[in-house]
């Protein structure tokens, strides 16, 4: 069974700090996903990675297959990034399994 | 931008109760799932769906659940006989062909009393 941590479950941050968000998993996965959802409950997909690295803006996400772990940095924080960001993991029948979120206060 | 759309975006019912919830998906796309989050919990998979039919369900999608996509464009969650504990946020997704994210209705929160 597929299990996704994350940590920290909490990360308060000053405006314009660098943040890291990690996640790992326990199985091989097909691809690895960072999601943001807002106070008010949506979901908005960030990234899928297989491999690699890629970056968006001010976020970038990493993934290391051979450890199973993956990380989201969020460079010069803004308190527009507060949020809870998910990790979930997919393995090959294209369904999610999520992560507990990371919930992140950017204070000005 | 294209998007899922959810509908009603908050439903109370009475426990024992049926509810249909509604999701109309990225129209290409090909894939679809129902997800739920109880509240402070995490997001929890239910069911897929693919070629009309259900291709994977999780153990908490039992037989007072079911879905449909009754006219090629809507994709509906009914939960026959509503409990206290179905009370959850639930979720819409769709994905296009081959390794894709998944994009999100803004979902259903469902209040069952």
């Amino acid at each position: 069974k597929n299990e996704v941590e994350q940590s920290p479950q909490n990360l308060t941050a000053q405006e314009g700090e660098f943040i890291t968000i990690n996640c790992s998993y326990s199985v091989g996965i097909s691809a690895l996903h960072w999601l943001q959802q807002h106070p008010g409950g949506g979901i908005v997909s960030l990234f899928m990675l297989s491999s690699g690295k890629k970056k968006h803006g001010r976020l970038i996400a990493t993934i290391n297959i051979q450890e199973k772990h993956s990380s989201l940095h969020i460079t010069a924080s803004h308190p527009r990034d507060s949020a809870v960001y998910i990790c979930a993991s997919e393995a090959g029948s294209y369904q999610l399994t999520f992560g507990k979120g990371t919930k992140l206060s950017v204070i000005p | 931008e294209p998007e899922v759309t959810q509908t009603p975006s908050h439903q109370v019912t009475q426990m024992g109760q049926e509810v249909i919830l509604r999701c109309v998906p990225i129209s290409n796309h090909l894939y679809f799932y129902w997800y739920r989050q109880i509240l402070g919990q995490k997001v929890e998979f239910l069911v897929s769906f693919y070629n009309n039919e259900i291709s994977e369900k999780s153990e908490i999608f039992d037989d007072q659940f079911s879905v449909e996509r009754p006219d090629g464009s809507n994709f509906t969650l009914k939960i026959r006989s509503t409990k206290l504990e179905d009370s959850a946020m639930y979720f819409c997704a769709s994905r296009g062909r081959g390794p894709s994210s998944a994009f999100f209705g803004q979902g259903t929160r469902l209040t069952v009393v």
